[in-house]
Formats: structure tokens, C-alpha cells, sequence
């Protein structure tokens, strides 16, 4: 089945600076790709996600690339804020799973003033 | 709203104590699904159901039951909880016409501990 690892587990940025986790999937059919975020004592919220027609989409301060030759996805957060604070958790999933999310273990994202 | 509702929020129990945690969602989704999540291992679909009476195994369904016996409703019941049941729950939905234009909606979850 499909194998997703994401790095890194832990990122500590200063206020303003940018941020990048990386996701890697093994399953060269996944071809879709969200990002969901999880502030503290709520559930996961999808905040951008992607698909395999397509290498990078952008929505505001947030961005994602991805790679199908390599297999590998990112996320990257420009300008920091101390609300982007949060875990993230990629996913992928495949057209003949009905969708089924297989997720990363998550990134604890941490924005210092 | 649109919205999943768990139910506790917190439960702490004994082992072998029966329990239930119940999820609900007011947005008419086919779709719901139960995650636990464990530091490092991320979230992991324990059940899932496409609709009403139809369940499915997720990748770590044992010691865990489910039904689905309305659209709205779909609760995670655990016959004789053991320790290494102690996690974080989540309950999911989505609607399943358009799967890649529909995200997944997480409920705010349950936090088990089994002593």
C-alpha cells in the first residue's frame, strides 16, 4: 500500500521567515495531494492541496510543489506568523481508493516572535 | 454550520469497560470515516463507510467496531479497550460525488486513556 514519510517532525522559524516541510509517497498512481493543518485541541482543516496535472499551486502566503518523477511533495509557508503555528500532515491518496487519505506522521511547526 | 461533533471530548476509562464515542455530522455526506492519531505515526484510518449499512476495514481496525446505521451518524465502540488503545480520536466526513473537490471534515476530537 501507499507509504507516505514527511520531514521534518519538528521546524522552528523565526517570525517572517519561510517554511518548508517535505513529503515523499511510494505509490506512483497516488495522484492527489492535500495539505491539512492542525491547531491545538481541534481536528486537521485542509488549508491547500494538489493534483498530478499540475506542479505547483499557491494560494496567498501558502504553496505547493510537487515532483511526480521523484515522488515528492512540499509545502512552504512564506512569511511566518506566529498563527501558522500548528501541526501539518500531508496526505495522498489515488483515484481507485475512493479517496482514502494515507497521511504523513505530521510537523510540528513552531513560529517564534 | 457545517460541522462534526464528537463526543466526549475527554474519556478516561478502565480496562475491558465497553465504550462508545459518537460521531455526528449535519452536512448530508455518503462518507465517514474514524483516525486515531499517535505521536510519529500520524493518523491512521481505523473504519471507514461509504453509506448507510456499508463499513469498511481502515489499516488498524482491530479491537474496534462501527455501525452506520443512519447517514448522520457514525460511532466507534470499543468492546474491551486495552491500554494501547490510549489515543487521539478523530471522526471524518466528506461527500464522496466528487472525491478530489470534496476535503475531508475532522471533528475536534477524542482524547482516550485506558488504564
Amino acid at each position: 500500500g501507499e507509504n507516505v514519510e514527511q520531514h521534518p517532525s519538528t521546524l522552528s522559524v523565526q517570525e517572517g521567515d519561510s517554511a518548508v516541510i517535505k513529503c515523499t509517497y511510494s505509490d506512483s498512481a497516488s495522484n492527489y495531494f492535500p495539505w491539512y493543518k492542525q491547531e491545538l485541541g481541534k481536528g486537521p482543516q485542509l488549508i491547500i492541496d494538489i493534483r498530478s496535472n499540475v506542479g505547483e499551486k499557491k494560494d496567498q502566503r501558502i504553496a505547493v510543489t510537487l515532483n511526480k518523477t521523484a515522488k515528492h511533495f512540499s509545502l512552504h509557508i512564506t512569511e511566518t506568523q506566529p498563527e501558522d503555528s500548528a501541526v501539518y500532515f500531508c496526505a495522498a491518496s489515488k483515484t481507485d481508493s475512493w479517496g482514502k487519505l494515507q497521511f504523513g506522521a505530521g510537523t510540528q511547526v513552531v513560529v517564534t516572535p | 454550520e457545517a460541522q462534526v461533533t464528537q463526543n466526549p471530548r475527554y474519556l478516561i476509562t478502565v480496562t475491558g469497560k465497553k465504550l462508545t464515542v459518537t460521531c455526528s455530522q449535519n452536512m448530508n455526506h455518503e462518507y465517514m470515516s474514524w483516525y486515531r492519531q499517535d505521536p510519529g505515526l500520524g493518523l491512521r484510518q481505523i473504519y471507514y463507510s461509504m453509506n448507510v449499512e456499508v463499513t469498511d476495514k481502515g489499516d488498524v481496525p482491530e479491537g474496534y467496531k462501527v455501525s452506520r446505521k443512519e447517514k448522520r451518524n457514525f460511532p466507534l465502540i470499543l468492546e474491551s479497550p486495552s491500554p494501547n488503545q490510549t489515543s487521539l480520536y478523530f471522526c471524518a466526513s466528506r461527500a464522496i460525488e466528487q472525491p478530489y473537490n470534496s476535503p475531508l471534515h475532522f471533528g475536534n476530537g477524542t482524547r482516550l486513556t485506558v488504564t
